[in-house]
């Protein structure tokens, strides 16, 4: 049980398009849903968490307007890259948490853009 | 602020041998720490939570207050338990803030 997944796994897309990513829990109602961004050898960075039926709260430092999150239903999340830069290319992973389990995230496999 | 830091970017033990994956946590609450783990090519998966004081695959993890030190340790390592691991933190609204991680690695 608690199965992520992230939709598509890989994408590449030209400089200036948008591109978007979809985080589904397939077994489970996520409340609550994060995007993090890994860049190669590194730890995770937390970009948003977006909670079901409301607007994302975004980290320090993250775009809002380049990073567009949407959450409209219990088991789907959508990150959409807006007007894509070669600096944008990186893996970006979601996480969702089950309403009864406080902390506890269930990681989707991850989408690894590239922007040429 | 939070932070989670882990000072050891990476870390080779040889098989059978023990291993101390360090973790240090900086929070003015109660904290919330767990390990998770990413094999090769794998997702990233929950190892351990301190409060359910588990142990899972032979690891376990005491949190330390004094010390403000979750680390996590295996008597005897195996090559399967070569992995990247990661200490996280809770934070409010749910959130989880991961340390740089430390890659392990098991020779035979």
């Amino acid at each position: 049980g608690a199965v992520v997944s992230q939709h598509p796994s890989w994408v590449i897309c030209k400089s200036g398009t948008s591109v978007k990513i979809e985080c589904r829990s397939l077994d489970f109602q996520a409340t609550t849903m994060f995007w993090y961004r890994q860049f190669p050898k590194q730890s995770l960075m937390l970009m948003a968490t977006s909670n079901e039926g409301s607007k994302a709260t975004y980290e320090q430092g993250v775009e809002k307007d380049k990073f567009l999150i949407n959450h409209a239903s219990l088991t789907l999340s959508t990150l959409t890259v807006t007007s894509a830069h070669p600096e944008d290319s990186s893996f970006y992973i979601c996480s969702a948490r089950q309403t009864s389990l406080l902390y506890e995230q269930y990681f989707g496999p991850g989408t690894r853009l590239t922007v040429t | 602020a939070q932070r989670v830091t882990q000072p050891e970017k990476l870390l080779s033990v040889f098989k059978g041998a023990p291993v101390e994956l360090k973790c240090n946590y900086s929070y003015s609450g109660s904290p919330e720490l767990f390990w998770y783990v990413q094999y090769s090519r794998q997702r990233l998966q929950l190892l351990l939570r301190h409060i359910s004081r588990e142990s899972i695959k032979g690891f376990t993890a005491d949190l330390n207050k004094g010390e403000t030190s979750f680390h996590l340790k295996k008597p005897f390592a195996q090559e399967e338990d070569s992995a990247m691991y990661y200490c996280a933190l809770g934070g409010s609204n749910y959130k989880l803030t991961f340390g740089k991680g430390t890659l392990l690695t098991v020779n035979p």
